[in-house]
């Protein structure tokens, strides 16, 4: 079982790009999750999928999107980047049917730099 | 909405002392609570999953405690070790997305 899986592992952007962050859950999970990390913070709640659809969002900018494929797998989008925007962005995936029984499984994060 | 706090936000131990992490949070109405670890530049680890009914958990040389009417809970871990050096994090469920604290970064000395 490879676990939640994400890529790339860095990135770095400047200032209006567009970025786009893949995550693949772990094996027979079903709900995907997108957390971003400032440094020396706990993760924060970007928004959730499930059954390709967003089923709950944090308090993020509509620049960022995300969508969720039929085998599971989702992306993250983040237009107009900003310098704050600079962070590690974290996919937890999970089965939606066990959701507050079964804990969130983190992949690796993908480390992003705005210039 | 739902504020988690965790302090001390960074502590040191000589090897082999029990450490003890607080958690606390001002939404009762959870679903569990998590433990988890993460290493520097690295995704979490979960290292123990609380159930809103539950009081405690343990797992090896980690135990973790759940005061749900308070607001609190508590990860010992006995014996540390230097691989215990990491930023502990706690979160707690509701709404079906975790709500984190900052943190708490340990180093354990040898």
């Amino acid at each position: 079982d490879a676990g939640v899986t994400q890529s790339p592992t860095h990135l770095i952007k400047t200032r209006g790009q567009q970025v786009t962050l893949r995550c693949s859950p772990k094996s027979g999970h079903d709900t995907v999750s997108w957390y971003q990390q400032a440094l020396g913070q706990g993760p924060q709640f970007i928004f959730q999928y499930y059954e390709e659809e967003e089923r709950q969002r944090g308090n993020f900018p509509d620049r960022f999107s995300g969508h969720q494929f039929p085998n599971y797998s989702s992306e993250l989008n983040v237009n107009a980047l900003l310098l704050g925007d600079s962070a590690l962005y974290l996919c937890a995936s999970r089965l939606g049917r066990l959701a507050g029984i079964e804990t969130q499984y983190f992949g690796p994060g993908t480390r992003l730099l705005v210039l | 909405k739902q504020e988690v706090t965790q302090i001390p936000a960074a502590l040191s131990v000589p090897e082999g002392e029990n450490l003890v992490l607080n958690c606390s949070f001002t939404d009762s109405a959870i679903y569990n609570l998590q433990w988890f670890r993460q290493d520097p530049g690295k995704g979490l680890t979960s290292l123990l999953l609380i159930q809103s009914s539950q009081r405690e958990q343990t797992s090896g040389r980690l135990n973790a405690s759940l005061d749900k009417s308070s607001g609190r809970s508590t990860l010992y871990i006995a014996a540390s070790q230097p691989g215990d050096s990491a930023t502990y994090l706690c979160a707690v469920v509701n709404d079906y997305k975790l709500s984190f604290g900052a943190g708490t970064t340990v180093t354990v000395r040898a």
